[in-house]
């Protein structure tokens, strides 16, 4: 039972280019989502959140917009750089309200590579 | 910046033994979890703790796995008899609140022989 999937598990992109990472849900009680990134043999480390009342949230070369009729999110990460070369995960929750659970779900990951 | 660490790194354990995985959270954060990564495959669910309780656990999170909060800062998942199938990478994360960012720490490699 995949309630978020991310249907790409790999992309590569040139320096300077944009990279955009998609991630589709299921389950409409999601009301907040997140990006992680993850090197190998680390844990993953928080990107950029947005709750589901807002379509867009930007930090620095990284924004993330919501499509939630839908139910899509994408990444994108502009200008790419080496350095960004990681595993993306895309995760999913629906306690941002207070009456849904704690956990966090996670897509299986899109594994980005940054050419140079 | 404050971070999640966990400890060991890596531990190697015979099928049937008892594991203790440790993590120290994030000192002002409320809730914490721990999730696992079987190699290839997605971060999973297994526990959240609040409040010096278990608020959720997944189908995963049996009999044989166990948390604890044993003082103001240490955050505890015990295995009770190791199976082969807990091989994974072992991840302690923490919130300041329910359902937003997890922090995650640099995880706990269970090898299980």
């Amino acid at each position: 039972d995949q309630q978020v999937k991310q249907n790409s598990p790999s992309l590569s992109v040139q320096e300077g280019r944009i990279s955009i990472l998609n991630c589709d849900y299921t389950n409409s009680m999601f009301d907040y989502f997140l990006w992680y990134k993850k090197y190998p043999a680390e844990g993953p480390t928080f990107l950029i959140s947005i709750s589901s009342i807002k379509d867009k949230n930007e930090d620095g070369r990284f924004t993330v917009f919501l499509n939630k009729s839908a139910k899509h999110l994408s990444l994108h990460i502009v200008p790419s750089q080496p350095g960004d070369s990681a595993v993306y995960f895309c995760a999913a929750s629906d306690g941002y309200s207070g009456a849904g659970s704690y956990q966090l779900t996670f897509g299986k990951g899109t594994k980005l590579s940054v050419i140079p | 910046e404050p971070e999640v660490t966990q400890t060991p790194s890596h531990q190697v354990t015979q099928m049937g033994q008892e594991v203790i995985l440790r993590c120290v959270p994030i000192s002002n954060h409320l809730y914490f979890y721990w999730y696992r990564q079987i190699l290839g495959q997605k971060v999973e669910f297994l526990v959240s703790f609040y409040n010096n309780e278990i608020s959720e656990k997944s189908e995963i999170f049996d009999d044989q796995f166990s948390v604890e909060r044993p003082d103001g800062s240490n955050f505890t998942l015990k295995i009770r008899s190791t199976k082969l199938e807990d091989s994974a990478m072992y991840f302690c994360a923490s919130s300041p609140r329910a359902g937003t960012e997890a922090f995650f720490g640099q995880g706990t490699r269970l090898t299980v022989v």
